[in-house]
């Protein structure tokens, strides 16, 4: 079945490093979304790529879906304590997985103040 | 107002007992889901409701029985648990079911078996 993998698995940083997480899917992808859990808490909806090679910027977060669709990855400038938690792509995937959407593995972000 | 919401929000049981967890959402959507997320926090999908139709049963052991009585709710009832059930359940929904749109989570509800 379809496969969303995240490295690293886990990154520490020092406030004001830069971060970026990677998603690898095993299949293309109709399009992909990104999710930031919080500790304790729940996943919320960050943004969502749709096509191919796409870049879509949210503040200091920088957000890229591959050519291929079938990889993205998450880049954070200058992190803060704020950007603690869980990041998880997720992705749609076509023909009999359109309803499904499959989250990867997650990446979590510890920041040092 | 809590858009997706959940009860309870903690649940600790003995093995072998049944269980249920109550969702609901007032954003007007017409798909739920159920995840679950293990200690290793995987995300994995269980369920998917559509207007009261299930159209996402994946390979959820048999004890797992979800029901929706309309398409506001969407509860989870579990029986016969078993120490691999502990996890965080969260439900969700969105608007549309085919790759569309977002997932709001409610803030889950943390099984514990004993």
């Amino acid at each position: 079945g379809q496969q969303v993998m995240q490295i690293p698995q886990y990154q520490h940083v020092q406030e004001g490093e830069d971060f970026t997480t990677y998603c690898n899917s095993s299949t293309t992808l109709s399009n992909i979304q990104w999710y930031k859990q919080r500790p304790g808490g729940h996943p919320v909806f960050l943004i969502q790529l749709v096509k191919s090679g796409e870049v879509k910027k949210q503040k200091r977060l920088t957000f890229q879906f591959g050519e291929a669709k079938k990889n993205s990855s998450l880049h954070i400038t200058a992190t803060q304590t704020t950007d603690v938690g869980t990041y998880f792509c997720a992705g749609y995937g076509y023909g009999g997985a359109t309803n499904k959407l499959i989250f990867g593995t997650g990446t979590l972000l510890a920041v040092q103040p | 107002d809590t858009a997706v919401s959940q009860t309870p929000k903690y649940l600790v049981t003995q093995m072998g007992n049944d269980k249920s967890i109550k969702c609901e959402q007032n954003l007007g959507h017409d798909t739920m889901y159920w995840y679950k997320q293990d200690s290793k926090k995987f995300l994995k999908i269980m369920f998917s409701y559509n207007n009261k139709e299930l159209i996402i049963n994946e390979t959820v052991p048999n004890r797992f029985s979800p029901k929706s009585p309309d398409k506001a709710h969407l509860n989870l009832h579990i029986n016969s648990l078993e120490l691999g059930d502990s996890a965080v359940y969260f439900c969700a929904s969105s608007h549309g079911h085919r790759a569309t749109g977002e997932l709001f989570f409610g803030e889950g509800s943390r099984l514990t078996v004993l």
